[in-house]
């Protein structure tokens, strides 16, 4: 049973435009969720983070909203590059709850930045 | 970038011969991951590290085990390899576990099993 759901497998956004990724988890025992992004033929790479004691973290032109009741956190770009365009894997973790810890990812969401 | 490392690269292989890959770090992490990557499945961990010697797995580590005899090396072993271990094989680090933990990734192994 999936944990961490991504469940649009792709975006399209145009340039300038603000791109919006949701994610929604089921275990109310995670308490950290991170967001990666991955080029093809490359492996992720950390993009930002959010612990479960806030609501907002911001990183330039990213942003990360957590809603602890929903079990929901999404991803605001803004603005979108065309650079951006990549698969964007929301995860999660916590130390109880059948993860042990270690990180959970979702299934991930194809972003395309059109110029 | 985080010094990782993977070896080979590129594979291809037949089904029922072992395969071993490799992952090398030069950061002194104590923690080790290998993950696969798979369309429609995202990363699912295979197996993980948290110290030389000592290992456990992850959500879909049947087919696979692993070795740890040095800090820096981690290494993944397809015993008898099946065409549903054609996939991505990435493996990552990093240096502590739960809040603030954040994994960094090798470039990834592609194998084809045939």
């Amino acid at each position: 049973d999936q944990q961490v759901k991504q469940n649009s497998p792709s975006l399209s956004v145009q340039e300038g435009r603000i791109s919006i990724l949701n994610c929604d988890y089921t275990n109310s025992m995670f308490d950290y969720f991170l967001w990666y992004k991955k080029y093809p033929a490359e492996g992720p790479t950390f993009l930002i983070s959010i612990s479960s004691i806030k609501d907002k973290n911001e990183d330039g032109r990213f942003t990360v909203f957590l809603n602890k009741s929903a079990k929901h956190l999404s991803l605001h770009i803004v603005p979108s590059q065309p650079g951006d365009s990549a698969v964007y894997f929301c995860a999660a973790s916590g130390e109880s709850g059948g993860s042990q810890g270690n990180l959970i990812f979702g299934k991930g969401t194809k972003l395309s930045v059109k110029p | 970038d985080a010094g990782i490392t993977q070896s080979p690269r590129h594979k291809v292989t037949e089904t029922g011969t072992p395969v071993t890959l490799r992952c090398h770090q030069t950061e002194n992490h104590r923690y080790m991951y290998w993950y696969r990557q798979d369309p429609g499945h995202g990363l699912r961990l295979i197996h993980y590290s948290y110290g030389v010697k000592d290992t456990d797995k992850g959500e879909v580590s049947d087919g696979y085990s692993v070795s740890r005899s040095k800090t820096e090396d981690f290494l993944l072993t397809l015993e008898s390899a099946t065409s549903s271990q054609t996939s991505v094989y990435f493996c990552a680090i990093s240096g502590r576990r739960g809040i603030n933990e954040k994994l960094f990734f090798g470039s990834g192994t592609q194998l084809s099993v045939l």
